[in-house]
């Protein structure tokens, strides 16, 4: 059975950094693209960005609302992906999950438990 | 970016009782789209991929269709447990767009 284990949530402060891993295990990573999701609270989903598989020449995109501020990436060694966060703002407060793209192409079939940024001074 | 406009945003129903949720996507999508359920403090759970296949382990009254713009989600003779948000996700293009959200409350 595949499991995803998100963590690395913090309090932080604006304006300072915070690193996301996302730790694989029962599956192959290195076949899969991984995206990170977030929810505020009490909010709706809002997808971050995604690294494409090595396959698709590990590509990465990235939503507007956290391009040149975030950086996704992926060690298939460790079966880890990062989500590197600087510059963080009040308004990046949320959980943040984890996902596997499936090899269907369509959806995200697997999910982490969540991680929590809180951005406050 | 394309945009998913989620309908309604909230729902009141029975236990029995069915229900339809509607996305309607700014472009054509093809059956690019998925639909997840979330409880409170959890991670989404897919339902349906590809607008309307049933992922496996979800419960057979769920159902999907659609396809270009407007898609929907339906739940058959609805179970305490179906009480929950409902999220649909377009993975068309990127940037991967949700919709809004509908949250089934019980009546």
């Amino acid at each position: 059975e595949v499991q995803v284990l998100d963590s690395g949530g913090d309090l932080v402060q604006p304006g300072r950094s915070l690193r996301l891993s996302c730790t694989i295990s029962g599956a192959t990573f290195g076949d899969y693209s991984w995206s990170w999701v977030r929810q505020a609270p009490g909010k709706g989903l809002e997808w971050v960005g995604l690294i494409r598989s090595k396959t698709y020449g590990e590509t990465i995109e990235y939503a507007a609302s956290v391009k040149g501020r975030f950086t996704i990436s992926r060690d298939d060694s460790k079966s880890i992906a990062y989500l590197q966060m600087t510059s963080l703002k009040a308004e990046d407060t949320a959980t943040y999950y984890c996902t596997r793209q499936s090899v269907r192409g369509y959806d995200y079939d697997v999910w982490g438990q969540g991680t929590l940024v809180t951005v406050s001074s | 970016d394309i945009q998913m406009t989620q309908s309604p945003s909230s729902l009141s129903a029975s236990v029995g009782d069915s229900v339809t949720f509607t996305c309607r996507a700014s472009e054509r999508i093809r059956n690019y789209v998925n639909w997840y359920q979330q409880k409170p403090g959890k991670a989404p759970k897919l339902l349906i991929y590809a607008a309307s296949t049933l992922h496996s382990g979800a419960p057979s009254r769920f159902s999907g269709s659609g396809s270009g713009t407007d898609f929907s989600l339906s739940i058959s003779s609805l179970q305490p447990e179906d009480f929950a948000s409902y999220y649909c996700l377009q993975t068309y293009n990127t940037p991967h767009t949700f919709g809004q959200g509908t949250k089934l409350e019980i009546q």
